[in-house]
């Protein structure tokens, strides 16, 4: 399995909403990543999780909460979002930190109204 | 400056063409180096990994120039199929923590 799993693959919430959004592999990946991707922009980067430890958060506001229940699963917790949070949410893993390609799923597109 | 600079685009060439994309980096502490490809609406997907000695993947050619500070891919034989948005990527420090994106540079190729 050579996949970064992520869903759901789109989503609309409202900015009073509580939602998830989940990402698994089964490379055997010991870092996932959460990045955020506008139109037309490169991916930015959130947050990097190493070993399901949080080792770098960019400076992301609180109502986007990270998770690592294990080693295969990553979740990014949504809550009070504005609308200017719309873009798609990727998910990447890599063998580690060192100096390895990503692999990315395939990303949820996040509509905030 | 910023960090990973990426030629601009779009690039508009004919199917069968020879094409080249240069990438610069300012941070002299980087120390890995990658080209991925994006399709419109989709993620990024990882093309070839930049090695010093440089790389070739078919019809892809990859090379680094620590000194000068780019990146180059050369796509020869072009295909429709080669349409997207290339990502040069830069990975700074032994950690791999900062990595950095480049703008992206769009390749269309035309029958």
């Amino acid at each position: 399995d050579t996949e970064v799993t992520q869903t759901p693959k789109h989503l609309v919430m409202g900015m009073t909403n509580k939602k998830s959004l989940k990402c698994e592999q089964h490379m055997g990946h010991r870092a996932m990543y959460w990045y955020k991707q506008k139109a037309k922009k490169p991916p930015e980067l959130m947050f990097v999780y190493s070993y399901e430890k949080l080792s770098i958060n960019e400076s992301v506001p609180s109502r986007f909460s990270p998770e690592c229940p294990n080693s295969s699963l990553l979740n990014l917790h949504l809550h009070a979002l504005q609308p200017e949070d719309s873009a798609l949410y990727l998910c990447a893993s890599s063998q580690d930190l060192g100096n390895y390609g990503y692999t990315f799923g395939s990303g949820t597109r996040l509509t905030v109204v | 400056r910023k960090e990973v600079e990426q030629d601009p685009g779009p690039f508009n060439v004919p199917e069968g063409a020879t094409v080249a994309f240069n990438c610069t980096y300012s941070n002299s502490a980087s120390q890995s180096f990658f080209w991925y490809r994006q399709d419109c609406r989709k993620e990024p997907k990882l093309l070839m990994s930049v090695y010093s000695s440089g790389n070739e993947d078919g019809r892809f050619t990859a090379q680094l120039n620590r000194a000068s500070q780019y990146i180059s891919l050369l796509i020869r034989d072009s295909k429709l199929s080669d349409s997207a948005t290339y990502l040069c990527v830069v990975r700074v420090g032994t950690g791999g923590f900062k990595t950095i994106f480049g703008a992206g540079t769009r390749l269309f190729v035309k029958a």
